[in-house]
Formats: structure tokens, C-alpha cells, sequence
């Protein structure tokens, strides 16, 4: 299987809930990358965390990284209707890039 | 704007007839890389490429070739598409970020081809 797999695979939830996906991976890695794609769009590239941090915020985006673990997090907080889409890892490192599967994330209003 | 275009963004096809879709950025990145999406295989890299005349495989590069001429262009092509190849294709740049090993994506609005 690739590296980065996410957990899960779909989740629904209601809008101002939080919506928690986790994300597994084999290899080092310098940093981890979160991308957000609505239905066959592009992907969108929301935050990037290193491998020497262990926690990073942005708006309503939440991002742990556990290296001893291999995982990673994010936690989409207060969600709303507009976060409906899917979420993948991926690790990147200097052009060779790998994208996990990915969860899809409904979110009901 | 900064952006990443493709073109086509849909092209239907026939096996074995020569193709090619092309990929621009206007923002000066090294760094670019082409995707192929499908259903439950989440996205796979197909190619990238670190700087002008500097490519290398990804993880799924049979039968694709791509070229980095200049530094704004990096098409994929298809010698002899099969209908394996239907994907939807997904061109992307990249920065290092901050001056440190770390690179943000920016990725194109997607191709869709299918081959019959």
C-alpha cells in the first residue's frame, strides 16, 4: 500500500462538529503536507508541518505530528457545510512527492 | 493570478493515437510534477521534474514521458495511450518554503481523459 494512508476512509458529521483524520506513514520524512480537493478539482494545499514539530494551528485546522509514530492528525474544528471534501497527507521531498488515499469528509448542515 | 493551467481540461481518445497535455506555471517554480487520480488508488506520481532538462520517475511513470524544456512548461505525453490510462491528471508546482526543505504545491485544475 502507499505511504500515507488515512483513517479513516469517510466520515460524516454534523455541521459544528469536529471532524478528526488521521494519517499513517512508513518511510522518513522532512515534513508532512495537508491538501483539502473538492469533487474532482485540484488539490489545495492547507498546511505543512516539519518533521522537528510536533503541533501546528491554522484558522480552524489543527495539525499533530507524532514521528515516533509514523502519523500525523488533523482536526477540522467548529466545521461547517463548506468543509465537505476530501482531505489527503502527503509527504514531499524535493520534487518525489506520495499522496494517501484520503478521507471524505461530509459534512451535514 | 498566480496559477497552474492545463490543457485540455477533458480529452476523449482513441488506443494507440499520440497525446498530449500541457502544463504551465507563471510563478517561477523549479519544481513540478505530474499525477494521475483514480477511484480508491488516491493520486500517484507519474513524473516531476526539479528543474529545466532535470526529470525523474515517480511511482507509476509506464507509459508516459514528459519534457522540461523550460522552466514555465512541463507537458506529459502519451506515445501510445491504452485504456488503462484513463485517469483524471492532475499537473502541480512547487517552492521550497522559507529557504528550507520544505515545498508547498500548487496544482493545476485537472485533465480528464478517456481512452476507448
Amino acid at each position: 500500500s502507499q505511504q500515507g494512508e488515512e483513517d479513516p476512509q469517510a466520515l460524516s458529521i454534523q455541521e459544528g462538529e469536529n471532524a478528526t483524520m488521521n494519517c499513517s506513514y512508513k518511510t522518513s520524512i522532512n515534513n508532512l503536507q495537508w491538501y483539502r480537493q473538492n469533487s474532482g478539482r485540484g488539490l489545495v494545499h492547507l498546511i505543512l508541518i516539519r518533521s522537528n514539530e510536533r503541533e501546528k494551528h491554522s484558522g480552524r485546522l489543527r495539525v499533530t505530528l507524532d514521528t515516533s509514530k509514523k502519523s500525523s492528525s488533523l482536526l477540522i474544528t467548529a466545521s461547517r457545510a463548506a468543509d465537505t471534501a476530501s482531505y489527503f497527507c502527503a509527504s514531499y521531498n524535493a520534487g518525489k512527492s506520495t499522496f494517501g488515499d484520503g478521507t471524505t469528509l461530509t459534512v451535514k448542515p | 493570478e498566480a496559477q497552474v493551467t492545463q490543457n485540455p481540461r477533458y480529452l476523449i481518445t482513441v488506443t494507440g493515437k499520440k497525446l498530449t497535455v500541457t502544463c504551465s506555471q507563471n510563478m517561477n517554480h523549479e519544481y513540478m510534477s505530474w499525477y494521475r487520480q483514480d477511484p480508491g488508488l488516491g493520486l500517484r506520481q507519474i513524473y516531476y521534474s526539479m528543474n529545466v532538462e532535470v526529470t525523474d520517475k515517480g511511482d507509476v511513470p509506464e507509459g508516459y514521458k514528459v519534457s522540461r524544456k523550460e522552466k514555465r512548461n512541463f507537458p506529459l505525453i502519451l506515445e501510445s495511450p491504452s485504456p488503462n490510462q484513463t485517469s483524471l491528471y492532475f499537473c502541480a508546482s512547487s517552492f521550497r518554503v522559507r529557504g528550507r526543505n520544505a515545498y508547498e504545491q500548487y496544482f493545476g485544475p485537472g485533465t480528464r481523459l478517456t481512452v476507448t
